[in-house]
Protein backbone atom coordinates (compact mmCIF):
# COMPACT_ATOMS: atom_id res chain seq x y z
CA UNK A 1 0.00 0.00 0.00
CA UNK A 2 1.64 3.26 -0.78
CA UNK A 3 1.89 6.47 1.81
CA UNK A 4 0.22 8.65 -0.03
CA UNK A 5 -3.09 7.49 -2.24
CA UNK A 6 -4.47 9.45 -4.88
CA UNK A 7 -7.30 9.06 -7.49
CA UNK A 8 -5.87 9.76 -10.63
CA UNK A 9 -9.10 10.27 -12.49
CA UNK A 10 -9.34 11.54 -15.56
CA UNK A 11 -11.49 13.91 -14.25
CA UNK A 12 -13.58 16.52 -16.53
CA UNK A 13 -15.70 18.96 -15.59
CA UNK A 14 -17.78 22.06 -17.15
CA UNK A 15 -16.65 25.51 -16.49
CA UNK A 16 -18.19 26.97 -13.81
CA UNK A 17 -18.20 23.71 -11.77
CA UNK A 18 -16.84 22.75 -8.15
CA UNK A 19 -13.94 20.50 -8.32
CA UNK A 20 -12.80 18.50 -5.44
CA UNK A 21 -9.64 16.78 -5.37
CA UNK A 22 -8.51 14.37 -2.55
CA UNK A 23 -5.74 12.60 -0.45
CA UNK A 24 -5.64 9.97 1.62
CA UNK A 25 -2.70 8.65 3.77
CA UNK A 26 -1.51 5.81 6.12
CA UNK A 27 1.24 8.02 8.13
CA UNK A 28 -0.55 9.71 11.05
CA UNK A 29 3.05 11.82 11.31
CA UNK A 30 3.13 14.01 8.49
CA UNK A 31 2.01 17.64 9.92
CA UNK A 32 2.41 19.74 6.70
CA UNK A 33 0.32 18.94 3.77
CA UNK A 34 1.03 20.63 0.22
CA UNK A 35 -0.71 20.65 -3.27
CA UNK A 36 0.72 21.29 -6.58
CA UNK A 37 -0.44 22.02 -9.86
CA UNK A 38 1.59 20.53 -12.73
CA UNK A 39 0.20 21.81 -16.42
CA UNK A 40 1.20 19.66 -19.52
CA UNK A 41 5.06 19.15 -20.24
CA UNK A 42 5.67 21.84 -17.46
CA UNK A 43 7.16 21.11 -13.27
CA UNK A 44 4.67 21.13 -11.06
CA UNK A 45 4.44 24.32 -8.64
CA UNK A 46 3.41 24.75 -5.33
CA UNK A 47 -0.44 25.92 -4.84
CA UNK A 48 -1.33 25.52 -1.43
CA UNK A 49 0.39 25.12 1.80
CA UNK A 50 -1.35 24.18 5.07
CA UNK A 51 0.23 22.82 8.57
CA UNK A 52 -1.78 20.52 10.75
CA UNK A 53 -5.85 20.16 10.15
CA UNK A 54 -8.22 22.82 9.04
CA UNK A 55 -8.91 24.79 6.49
CA UNK A 56 -7.08 27.56 4.07
CA UNK A 57 -8.55 29.34 1.43
CA UNK A 58 -6.64 31.72 -1.22
CA UNK A 59 -9.21 33.11 -4.46
CA UNK A 60 -11.03 30.21 -5.83
CA UNK A 61 -9.07 27.67 -4.02
CA UNK A 62 -9.49 25.59 -0.42
CA UNK A 63 -7.56 23.52 0.77
CA UNK A 64 -8.74 20.90 3.71
CA UNK A 65 -6.81 18.95 6.28
CA UNK A 66 -8.89 16.43 8.43
CA UNK A 67 -6.07 14.69 10.28
CA UNK A 68 -8.50 12.21 12.13
CA UNK A 69 -9.15 10.68 8.72
CA UNK A 70 -6.06 10.92 7.13
CA UNK A 71 -7.68 12.92 4.46
CA UNK A 72 -6.81 15.81 2.22
CA UNK A 73 -8.79 18.13 0.02
CA UNK A 74 -8.45 20.88 -2.53
CA UNK A 75 -11.93 22.53 -3.57
CA UNK A 76 -11.87 24.56 -6.87
CA UNK A 77 -14.81 27.05 -6.86
CA UNK A 78 -16.31 28.72 -10.26
CA UNK A 79 -13.03 26.42 -12.47
CA UNK A 80 -11.94 27.87 -15.28
CA UNK A 81 -10.33 25.96 -18.45
CA UNK A 82 -7.06 27.37 -17.27
CA UNK A 83 -7.15 25.11 -14.06
CA UNK A 84 -6.94 22.19 -16.53
CA UNK A 85 -3.81 20.59 -15.23
CA UNK A 86 -2.83 17.65 -13.25
CA UNK A 87 -2.75 18.34 -9.36
CA UNK A 88 -0.55 15.96 -7.05
CA UNK A 89 -0.65 16.11 -3.36
CA UNK A 90 2.68 16.13 -1.23
CA UNK A 91 2.96 16.26 2.54
CA UNK A 92 6.26 15.84 4.82
CA UNK A 93 6.86 15.13 8.65
CA UNK A 94 8.35 18.21 9.40
CA UNK A 95 7.99 22.39 8.00
CA UNK A 96 11.17 22.21 5.86
CA UNK A 97 10.82 20.94 2.70
CA UNK A 98 13.24 18.31 2.66
CA UNK A 99 11.41 15.03 2.32
CA UNK A 100 8.33 15.26 0.64
CA UNK A 101 5.96 12.48 -0.03
CA UNK A 102 3.86 12.67 -3.46
CA UNK A 103 0.51 11.17 -4.59
CA UNK A 104 0.23 10.23 -8.14
CA UNK A 105 -1.92 13.08 -9.05
CA UNK A 106 -4.89 13.78 -10.77
CA UNK A 107 -5.45 15.15 -14.84
CA UNK A 108 -8.42 17.60 -14.25
CA UNK A 109 -10.15 19.16 -17.15
CA UNK A 110 -12.17 22.12 -17.47
CA UNK A 111 -14.13 22.09 -20.59
CA UNK A 112 -15.37 25.80 -21.58
CA UNK B 1 15.27 36.33 -11.42
CA UNK B 2 16.94 32.97 -9.88
CA UNK B 3 15.53 29.37 -11.68
CA UNK B 4 16.56 26.13 -11.78
CA UNK B 5 17.12 24.84 -14.76
CA UNK B 6 17.62 21.62 -16.68
CA UNK B 7 19.40 20.15 -19.69
CA UNK B 8 18.90 18.53 -21.97
CA UNK B 9 15.25 18.91 -22.14
CA UNK B 10 14.79 15.57 -24.79
CA UNK B 11 17.31 12.90 -24.76
CA UNK B 12 17.15 9.82 -27.00
CA UNK B 13 19.58 6.71 -25.75
CA UNK B 14 20.47 3.76 -26.53
CA UNK B 15 20.77 0.38 -23.69
CA UNK B 16 23.48 0.56 -22.12
CA UNK B 17 24.94 4.33 -22.76
CA UNK B 18 26.15 6.39 -20.05
CA UNK B 19 23.48 9.37 -19.82
CA UNK B 20 24.20 12.65 -17.79
CA UNK B 21 21.16 14.41 -17.04
CA UNK B 22 21.81 18.15 -15.60
CA UNK B 23 20.68 20.63 -13.24
CA UNK B 24 21.27 24.00 -12.41
CA UNK B 25 20.04 26.78 -9.63
CA UNK B 26 20.69 30.13 -8.90
CA UNK B 27 18.66 30.53 -5.91
CA UNK B 28 21.69 29.48 -3.71
CA UNK B 29 19.74 26.32 -2.33
CA UNK B 30 21.37 23.87 0.09
CA UNK B 31 18.74 21.51 -0.37
CA UNK B 32 18.75 19.60 -4.38
CA UNK B 33 16.58 16.40 -5.39
CA UNK B 34 15.86 14.49 -8.72
CA UNK B 35 13.19 12.34 -8.86
CA UNK B 36 11.21 10.99 -11.95
CA UNK B 37 7.49 10.84 -13.12
CA UNK B 38 5.70 7.92 -14.27
CA UNK B 39 1.84 7.50 -15.40
CA UNK B 40 0.40 5.89 -11.81
CA UNK B 41 3.39 6.39 -9.76
CA UNK B 42 3.84 9.81 -9.62
CA UNK B 43 6.70 11.71 -8.53
CA UNK B 44 9.36 9.29 -6.85
CA UNK B 45 12.81 10.32 -5.28
CA UNK B 46 15.92 9.04 -6.86
CA UNK B 47 18.45 10.88 -4.92
CA UNK B 48 19.14 14.16 -2.94
CA UNK B 49 21.59 16.72 -1.51
CA UNK B 50 21.44 18.98 1.67
CA UNK B 51 24.94 20.53 0.30
CA UNK B 52 27.96 20.31 -0.99
CA UNK B 53 29.74 16.84 -0.94
CA UNK B 54 26.40 15.31 0.48
CA UNK B 55 24.31 12.60 -1.69
CA UNK B 56 21.32 10.68 -0.36
CA UNK B 57 19.86 7.28 -2.01
CA UNK B 58 16.15 7.94 -2.53
CA UNK B 59 13.41 5.42 -2.54
CA UNK B 60 14.53 4.66 -6.45
CA UNK B 61 17.76 5.28 -6.74
CA UNK B 62 19.62 1.85 -8.50
CA UNK B 63 20.81 2.67 -11.72
CA UNK B 64 21.69 5.76 -10.67
CA UNK B 65 24.26 8.43 -9.06
CA UNK B 66 24.62 12.18 -8.09
CA UNK B 67 27.71 14.29 -7.40
CA UNK B 68 27.76 17.57 -5.77
CA UNK B 69 30.56 19.50 -6.38
CA UNK B 70 28.63 23.34 -5.57
CA UNK B 71 25.85 24.79 -4.37
CA UNK B 72 24.03 25.08 -7.73
CA UNK B 73 24.30 22.28 -9.96
CA UNK B 74 23.28 18.40 -9.17
CA UNK B 75 24.12 16.11 -12.19
CA UNK B 76 22.31 12.58 -12.38
CA UNK B 77 24.29 9.73 -14.07
CA UNK B 78 22.60 6.87 -15.64
CA UNK B 79 25.64 4.72 -15.77
CA UNK B 80 24.35 2.17 -17.88
CA UNK B 81 21.14 2.95 -19.43
CA UNK B 82 17.92 0.63 -19.40
CA UNK B 83 14.20 0.99 -21.31
CA UNK B 84 13.06 1.04 -17.44
CA UNK B 85 14.64 4.28 -17.40
CA UNK B 86 12.31 5.62 -19.98
CA UNK B 87 10.67 8.81 -17.80
CA UNK B 88 10.06 12.04 -17.10
CA UNK B 89 12.97 13.73 -14.88
CA UNK B 90 12.11 16.76 -12.41
CA UNK B 91 15.17 18.43 -10.36
CA UNK B 92 14.20 20.17 -7.76
CA UNK B 93 15.67 22.63 -5.36
CA UNK B 94 14.68 24.36 -1.52
CA UNK B 95 16.07 26.50 0.69
CA UNK B 96 16.87 25.90 4.63
CA UNK B 97 13.78 27.35 6.20
CA UNK B 98 11.67 27.13 2.40
CA UNK B 99 8.24 25.60 2.93
CA UNK B 100 8.39 24.42 -0.57
CA UNK B 101 10.54 22.65 -2.97
CA UNK B 102 10.75 24.51 -6.83
CA UNK B 103 10.87 22.64 -9.60
CA UNK B 104 12.70 22.58 -12.95
CA UNK B 105 11.24 21.65 -16.38
CA UNK B 106 12.03 18.38 -16.24
CA UNK B 107 14.12 16.58 -18.82
CA UNK B 108 12.28 13.49 -20.99
CA UNK B 109 14.24 10.83 -21.32
CA UNK B 110 13.87 7.42 -23.83
CA UNK B 111 15.76 4.89 -23.66
CA UNK B 112 15.82 2.24 -26.86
Amino acid sequence: QKEVEQDPGPLSVPEGAIVSLNCTYSNSAFQYFMWYRQYSRKGPELLMYTYSSGNKEDGRFTAQVDKSSKYISLFIRDSQPSDSATYLCAMSLSGSARQLTFGSGTQLTVLP
Amino acid sequence: DAEITQSPRHKITETGRQVTLACHQTWNHNNMFWYRQDLGHGLRLIHYSYGVHDTNKGEVSDGYSVSRSNTEDLPLTLESAASSQTSVYFCASSGQSSDTQYFGPGTRLTVL
